[in-house]
């Protein structure tokens, strides 16, 4: 039973452009959002995260936005750069309880 | 630099023998998470351990696979009898405490890369 879901497995953006990648959720009763870059051969490292209480958060080039109402998760990246081609899991927790992952999407930035 | 370390890196292992991944979590942290990548379930949770407990192994098929802690710098994932279907890509991770706020997180090791032929 997926938890998390991330509908486009693949991303191809111009250098330059911005980024959307989108993540659904099932479960209301998540506290934190977050999402995770892998490269190859790597483990996912942290990117950027937010809480059940804000709608938008703001790191650099990166937004994550939250909407609760739609159980939907989504990061900016603007503007995009070559070395932001990975794989992006967004993940969701519930405080006390486990981390879920999507199935990620593999974000390509075209030079 | 602390991190989660992993091993072995890659194994390559006939079906039907036993493979053991070991995992060191960052000192300090209490909770250890092992994933499992596949293309199409992504990163799919088979355990975790807080304070060396299990809470929550549903994730693992039980009876081939087990997951223990034997001390808080040691974490083990066997697979008994291995089959091929098992060949993925295997992650640990660790954090800290039992709540989460903003800027923490869980970290990831390396993975340990599973074939088994």
């Amino acid at each position: 039973d997926q938890q998390v879901k991330q509908n486009s497995p693949s991303l191809s953006v111009q250098e330059g452009r911005i980024s959307i990648l989108n993540c659904d959720y099932t479960n209301s009763m998540f506290d934190y959002f977050l999402w995770y870059k892998k490269y190859p051969a790597e483990g996912p490292t942290f990117l950027i995260s937010i809480s059940s209480i804000k709608d938008k958060n703001e790191d650099g080039r990166f937004t994550v936005f939250l909407n609760k109402s739609a159980k939907h998760l989504s990061l900016h990246i603007v503007p995009s750069q070559p070395g932001d081609s990975a794989v992006y899991f967004c993940a969701v927790y519930r405080t006390g309880n486990q981390f879920y992952f999507g199935t990620g999407t593999s974000l390509t930035v075209i030079p | 630099d602390a991190r989660v370390t992993q091993t072995p890196r890659h194994k390559v292992t006939e079906m039907g023998q036993e493979v053991t991944m070991r995992c060191q979590p960052i000192l300090g942290h209490n909770t250890v998470f092992w994933y499992r990548q596949t293309m199409m379930q992504g990163l799919e949770l088979l355990a975790y351990f807080r304070n060396r407990a299990p809470l929550d192994d549903s994730g693992m098929p039980k009876d081939r696979f087990s997951a223990e802690m034997p001390d808080a710098t040691l974490a083990t994932l066997k697979i008994q009898p291995s089959e091929p279907r098992d060949s993925a890509v295997y992650f640990c991770a660790s954090g800290s405490g039992t709540g989460l706020h903003s800027g923490n997180t869980i970290y990831f090791g390396e993975g340990s890369w599973l074939t088994v032929v």
